[in-house]
C-alpha cells in the first residue's frame, strides 16, 4: 500500500473557481504534513505547511483530519499561474513521502 | 530561487557505460537528498546524506552510489547504465532543523539506451 495516495486527476476548472483535493496517508504515526507545487517538467518546492487547525496562505487553505488521515487543499479564485501538479507529502522523523500528485489546470 | 544546482540537465546514454550525475548547493545545508521520479508518479527517496562523510541508502532499492566529501556536493553514480534506469533524477537539500522545507534542484532526465 502506498504511504500517500492522491486522485490524479486533472482537475479542469475556469478562473475564478474554487478547487479543493485530498490525499490519504497510511501512516497513523505520521509526524507533519506538507503540501508541495510542482509545475510541468520543473523540480518541487514547498507551497505550504498543513496543521490540524487549518491554514491559509493568501488563496489557499490545508486542513489536516488526523482521525481519518486526511489533508486537504482548497484553492479559492483560482488564476491561470495556479496550474501545476500538487503534491501531498507526509514527513515521518528525517523523511518525506510524497504522492504522485493532482493535477490542476485552470482555464481562460 | 534555491542554490542548489545538477548537471547535465538531460543525458542520453548508451547502455553499460558509468555515468555521474553532479549536484551541487551554495546554501551550506548538510542534509541532501537524491529522488528518482517517473513521469506521473511520487518521488522515490533512493539516497540521503547527513553531511560530509555520511551516506545511507534511501527507501527506493537502487544500482547506483553516491559520496559526500564536500558539504556542498553530493555525486550519484551508475556504474553500468541500463535501460531500466531511465528516469528523472531530483537532488534536494533542506536546511538544519527543517527536513521538511527541502530545496531541489532542477533535475535531471536520464534516458539509458
Amino acid at each position: 500500500r502506498k504511504e500517500v495516495e492522491q486522485d490524479p486527476g486533472p482537475f479542469n476548472v475556469p478562473e475564478g473557481a474554487t478547487v479543493a483535493f485530498n490525499c490519504t496517508y497510511s501512516n497513523s504515526a505520521s509526524q507533519s504534513f506538507f503540501w508541495y507545487r510542482q509545475d510541468c517538467r520543473k523540480e518541487p518546492k514547498l507551497l505550504m505547511s498543513v496543521y490540524s487547525s487549518g491554514n491559509e496562505d493568501g488563496r489557499f487553505t490545508a486542513q489536516l483530519n488526523r482521525a481519518s488521515q486526511y489533508i486537504s487543499l482548497l484553492i479559492r479564485d483560482s488564476k491561470l499561474s495556479d496550474s501545476a501538479t500538487y503534491l501531498c507529502v507526509v514527513s515521518n522523523d528525517y523523511k518525506l513521502s510524497f504522492g504522485a500528485g493532482t493535477t490542476v489546470t485552470v482555464r481562460a | 530561487e534555491a542554490d542548489i544546482y545538477q548537471t547535465p540537465r538531460y543525458l542520453v546514454i548508451g547502455t553499460g557505460k558509468k555515468i555521474t550525475l553532479e549536484c551541487s548547493q551554495t546554501m551550506g545545508h548538510d542534509k541532501m537528498y537524491w529522488y528518482q521520479q517517473d513521469p506521473g508518479m511520487e518521488l522515490h527517496l533512493i539516497h540521503y546524506s547527513y553531511g560530509v562523510n555520511s551516506t545511507e541508502k534511501g527507501d527506493l532499492s537502487s544500482e547506483s552510489t553516491v559520496s559526500r566529501i564536500r558539504t556542498e556536493h553530493f555525486p550519484l553514480t551508475l556504474e553500468s547504465a541500463r535501460p531500466s534506469h531511465t528516469s528523472q533524477y531530483l537532488c534536494a537539500s533542506n536546511p538544519r532543523g527543517k527536513s521538511y522545507e527541502q530545496y531541489f534542484g532542477p533535475g535531471t532526465r536520464l534516458t539509458v539506451t
